[in-house]
């Protein structure tokens, strides 16, 4: 079975620090997207950013980029010069090959602190 | 282009009363998915449709039936309603799952009492 762990089910930071949010996932194929996800309190599902694994650059969105390690399996999301609108709850996801659907991790809670 | 719509927003249901969650997409998707997330925790898969005519069952079918008769709609049936049930239901749909993301609509909050 494909799996996507996060391990970190809540954290905190200062406005205006950088953090870091983990994922690993385990898979065979070699060609894929992965993807984070931001819920904020509105509770809309909202795409932060996308990462191609055939792509060894790193993504990035503006303040969110990307740690990706292909061999590890792991795609970790930072967000820099954190704002009091980045509270959410983020959850990474990766393609279930096979079965046509994405495989969500359980989420991380971030909270940011004025 | 509105992307995904679910209708209702909100829904209080007796217990053993009956529901259809309406969900729609303009994007000429073929892949769409109805989760439902219960408070503080994740989203669990009820059923999936990979194009008109097709679906399957996710993680959590029981106590739902869908249909898929056309690209556009993918509306979530709630036969005997349960508290059990009580939940936030989305409804995404997607180009493809390799890709592509999933495009979310609002969700719709249902209260089973």
């Amino acid at each position: 079975a494909q799996t996507v762990t996060q391990s970190q089910p809540e954290m905190s930071v200062q406005e205006a620090e950088t953090v870091t949010l983990s994922c690993t996932y385990d898979t065979s194929e070699n060609n894929y997207y992965l993807f984070w996800y931001k819920q904020p309190p509105s509770r809309q599902m909202i795409l932060v950013i996308r990462q191609e694994a055939y792509k060894q650059q790193n993504a990035t969105e503006n303040r969110f980029s990307v740690n990706f390690q292909k061999a590890a399996k792991s795609f970790s999301l930072k967000i820099s010069d954190s704002q009091l609108g980045d509270t959410a709850m983020y959850f990474c996801a990766h393609p279930n090959f096979g079965n046509e659907k994405l495989t969500f991790g359980t989420g991380t809670r971030l909270t940011i602190i004025p | 282009n509105a992307g995904v719509t679910q209708t209702p927003k909100f829904r209080i249901l007796k217990i053993g009363q009956s529901m259809t969650l309406q969900c729609t997409q303009d994007m000429n998707h073929n892949y769409m998915y109805w989760y439902r997330q219960d408070p503080g925790m994740g989203l669990k898969l009820i059923y999936y449709s990979v194009g008109a005519g097709i679906t399957d069952k996710g993680e959590v079918p029981n106590g739902y039936n869908v249909s898929r008769s056309t690209t556009e709609d993918f509306p979530l049936r709630l036969e005997l309603a349960a508290p059990s049930q009580t939940s936030v239901y989305f409804c995404a749909s997607a180009r493809d799952v390799r890709y592509y993301e999933q495009y979310f609509g609002p969700g719709t909050r249902l209260t089973v009492t």
